[in-house]
Parts: structure tokens; C-alpha cells; sequence
């Protein structure tokens, strides 16, 4: 199955930025919506982007993200000891042999 | 609200059919407006969607599990279920029951609602 590349780990201070990427290709980011989840231990999963850069009602404004052609990106600003969890980003995969929802590797943020 | 729950055995022998039922509650499974999905994360690893259902029966399988897999619905109920057959330890994973956004022409959007997951084993 296509995979969508995510770094393995960010970690910043309290109040910090950190930044998580997703890395696809044509057939599944370069002509589908990207979302974003958040997975804290626990819990469910809680969908935090929508349609490449939404918010659901709920998400504060301290994530934001982005897509350019085959990547997308999630930017958490004012890091907080809540937000210490795994982070993954979702779209859908258009080819024959591997479609179907996708979703990333994964992210573990890390709050220092 | 809509809310989702995955409930079954949480210990299955190698070989046999792993069997779960999601329950879900705050909204109709009949809504045109959603596919109904199995989603499941082996230990330490990340999210691997299985497939998804809508209200007419209509499913879509992810090609490597395709073979092993049947999802169906009850809607009278407001029930969607998984069999998956010819288990073996890597089956091993937390299972989630999760909502899928349809959009335009069928088209899969985004999951907005998930279920806590269940831990399935398989082992003898």
C-alpha cells in the first residue's frame, strides 16, 4: 500500500512551534484533500484539519496547516504539555492496486 | 453528537474469524452523508485503514486485506460490523469503528468521529 512519509518525531519547549510533514505522491495527496488527526494516549482519535486547512469547530487556531502539490504540512504554534501525543495525516489514494484512505506514518510531538 | 462504539472478543485463536460489531449512537448510520470504516493500528506502529461501508451496502476493502474481509451493516439496528478470517498474530492491533465525510460524486473527504478502539490478540 502507498505510504505517506511523516517525520518520526518533533519536539520543542512550552510555547515553542514545531512543524509536521506528509509526504505523498500524485495519485493520493497531489489530487486529494489532506486531513490531520490528533492521537493522544488513551483517547480517540480527534480530527483536527480538514479539506487541506480547515478546522473543525473545537480546534483552537494553534493549528494551522497547509498542502503544496504532493505535501502537506501541520503547524502547531504555542506548544503545550496537553499536546504531547501522535500526529497523523490522512487523504485518499486514487491508485487501482493500493486505493483507499490513507493514512500517515505518524508523528510523536514531543513537549521538552 | 455522534459517538462510536467497537465491541467483540478481545482474544482470537490463530486461524479462526476475528468478529466486532461498532455501535453507534447520536446520529443514523442511514445518512447518505457518510461511509462507516474499520481502521487499525498494530502495536507501536500507526493507523491502517481496513475498509468502509455506506448505508446501501456498498464497500470499498484496502487491496492488501481485501481477500480476508467482509464488512456489513444492520442498519435497523444502527450496527456495522467487521469479519476478518485467517487470522495470525499480525492481526494483533487496536481496532477502531470510525466516520467517514462523503462529498461530491461518492468521493471520500475526511474521519470525523472515531471509536476509543479495541484491543484484539491473536493467539492461541
Amino acid at each position: 500500500q502507498s505510504v505517506l512519509t511523516q517525520p518520526p518525531s518533533v519536539s520543542a519547549a512550552p510555547g515553542q512551534r514545531v512543524t509536521i510533514s506528509c509526504s505523498g505522491i500524485n495519485s493520493n495527496i497531489g489530487k486529494n484533500f489532506v486531513s490531520w488527526y490528533q492521537h493522544l494516549p488513551g483517547t480517540a482519535p480527534k480530527l483536527l484539519i480538514y479539506d487541506n486547512n480547515n478546522r473543525p469547530s473545537g480546534i483552537p487556531d494553534r493549528f494551522s496547516a497547509s498542502k503544496s502539490g504532493t505535501s502537506a504540512t501541520l503547524d502547531i504554534t504555542g506548544l503545550q504539555t496537553g499536546d504531547e501525543g501522535d500526529y497523523y495525516c490522512g487523504t485518499w489514494d486514487t491508485t487501482l492496486s493500493a486505493g483507499g484512505v490513507l493514512f500517515g506514518e505518524g508523528t510523536k510531538v514531543t513537549v521538552l | 453528537q455522534v459517538q462510536l462504539q467497537e465491541s467483540g472478543p478481545g482474544l482470537v485463536r490463530p486461524s479462526q474469524t476475528l468478529s466486532l460489531t461498532c455501535t453507534v449512537s447520536g446520529g443514523s448510520i442511514s445518512s447518505e452523508d457518510y461511509y462507516w470504516n474499520w481502521i487499525r493500528q498494530h502495536p507501536g506502529k500507526g493507523l491502517q485503514w481496513i475498509g468502509y461501508i455506506y448505508y446501501s451496502g456498498n464497500t470499498y476493502y484496502t487491496p492488501s486485506l481485501k481477500s480476508r474481509i467482509i464488512i456489513s451493516i444492520d442498519t435497523s439496528k444502527n450496527q456495522f460490523f467487521l469479519k476478518l478470517n485467517s487470522v495470525t498474530a499480525a492481526d494483533t492491533a487496536v481496532y477502531f469503528c470510525a466516520r467517514g465525510v462523503r462529498g461530491d460524486w461518492g468521493s471520500y473527504r475526511w474521519t470525523d468521529s472515531w471509536g476509543q478502539g479495541t484491543l484484539v490478540t491473536v493467539s492461541s
